[in-house]
């Protein structure tokens, strides 16, 4: 079964600091990899994804993520962090083929103080 | 474009009775729906797939008479959680996906049960 694991449970930031979130995963077939953001009383939203080609992949708002494959890691960044970035992040894996069953990591509170 | 609904946003209910929870794909249509739960600070948890046209496939441990999904068309999929109890308690989201081959989930706004 494919498991996902996020290292940081919370993790606080000031303005324009420099962020990275890492995320590991085990399965051993070709996957499809998701970062998701839930912003304080919002639903989920895809920040990016890696289905195939360059490992390192752009999302929305500034944000990407690199897949390593010897590493069974897709950590997320940004360059610099703002106040409304606070939100819970989650990484997702999915196995290529099949039904799509996405399976989340335990999520990431972001806090960035102003 | 490829936006889901659920409803209702909230419900409270009383023990012991059942409570039906929509999702909706409001623009596309999805062979395949997913039913998550998600407890306070805590990750999403998969609890079962909805496949158009035939049973769902419940995730381990999840009650498949308790939690009774149903996905009718191709843009409808619901779930009813009978004889509620407050452990019952939870936010339920669904996400659905696109037929066509995209791998992508489109997630719902959710729906925060609380059974008194």
């Amino acid at each position: 079964a494919q498991s996902v694991s996020q290292h940081n449970h919370h993790v606080i930031l000031s303005e324009a600091a420099s962020l990275e979130l890492g995320c590991n995963y085990s399965y051993g077939g070709t996957v499809n990899l998701f970062w998701y953001v839930q912003y304080p009383g919002q639903h989920l939203q895809l920040l990016l994804k890696y289905f195939s080609g360059d490992p390192l992949v752009k999302g929305i708002k500034g944000f990407e993520a690199e897949f390593i494959k010897s590493k069974f890691s897709f950590n997320l960044r940004k360059p610099s962090v703002q106040w409304s970035d606070t939100a819970e992040y989650f990484c997702a894996v999915s196995h290529s083929g099949g039904y799509q069953k996405v399976t989340f990591g335990t999520g990431t509170k972001l806090q960035v103080i102003p | 474009g490829a936006v889901v609904s659920q409803h209702p946003s909230r419900v409270i209910c009383k023990s012991g009775t059942s409570v039906k929870i929509e999702c909706r794909s409001l623009d596309f249509q999805a062979t395949t729906m997913f039913w998550y739960r998600q407890f306070p600070k805590q990750s999403l948890m998969l609890m079962a797939t909805s496949n158009e046209g035939s049973k769902a496939t419940y995730e381990q441990g999840v009650e498949k008479d308790k939690f009774l999904i149903n996905h009718a068309s191709l843009t409808l999929s619901t779930l009813t959680v009978t004889s509620a109890h407050p452990e019952d308690s939870s936010f339920y989201i669904c996400s659905a996906n696109p037929t066509g081959g995209r791998r992508e989930q489109y997630f719902g706004p959710g729906t925060r049960l609380t059974v008194t």
